[in-house]
């Protein structure tokens, strides 16, 4: 079973705001990544991070910004949130190019 | 053209039947293959994997792959309403970096 913890799993906020959403894996994988994900669409990578101080960005470009300073931590950051930007935010981790774990997701809602 | 192709159904089934779900790829080089399955806002969660070709069974899961017809099936024997989902494909090559791919999944509604 995989251990990767994503909060808030909920959050409405307010047009302009700065939001983090938080990620934690605890399988000490190298590779972690950000999916964004519309109600009943596909997955789209938004940012994926191959180890500590590596973040690249996904094919879906995306206004968010990640940071990688520690193995097990990869937040996602939105400096200033629009309506266009609610979604499912899912985290994800992997040892290799087959096993993908996410997370529970998140659940972001901007009015 | 998408690389994976998945039929989005939605796909409604009586409690007890075999279902088959299919994806198809035109990547030659694909050789990770996995099912994941995502309840309603809830991440996916893996289901199977396999590698190159073959069948994989477990429990009242199957899945296959045939590499010369670039198709992957999972059979869901005896089906179950918590088995109600969406169901995703994805695989990778084993080279050129790590991106897998995902179907858009398949919509399985599960009836009692």
């Amino acid at each position: 079973e995989a251990d990767i913890y994503q909060t808030p799993r909920y959050l409405v906020i307010g047009t302009g705001k700065k939001i983090t959403l938080e990620c934690s894996q605890t399988m000490g994988h190298d590779k972690m990544y950000w999916y964004q994900q519309d109600p009943g669409m596909e997955l789209h990578l938004i940012h994926y991070s191959y180890g500590v101080n590596s973040t690249e960005k996904g094919d879906l470009s995306s206004e968010s910004t990640v940071s990688r300073i520690r193995t097990e931590h990869f937040p996602l950051t939105l400096e200033s949130a629009r309506p266009s930007h609610t979604s499912q935010y899912l985290c994800a981790s992997s040892e290799g190019r087959n096993t993908i774990y996410f997370g529970e997701g998140s659940w972001l809602t901007v009015v | 053209q998408k690389e994976v192709e998945q039929d989005p159904g939605p796909l409604s089934v009586p409690e007890g039947a075999i279902v088959s779900l299919n994806c198809t790829y035109s990547n030659s080089a694909f050789q990770y293959f996995m099912w994941y399955r995502q309840y309603s806002r809830k991440g996916p969660e893996l289901l199977m994997y396999t590698y190159s070709s073959g069948n994989k069974e477990d429990g009242r899961f199957t899945a296959q792959v045939d590499k010369s017809s670039k198709y992957i099936s999972l059979f869901i024997r005896d089906s179950q309403p918590s088995d109600s989902a969406t169901y995703l494909c994805a695989m990778s090559a084993s080279t050129g970096g790590f991106k897998t791919i995902f179907g858009a999944g398949t919509r399985l509604f599960v009836k009692a």
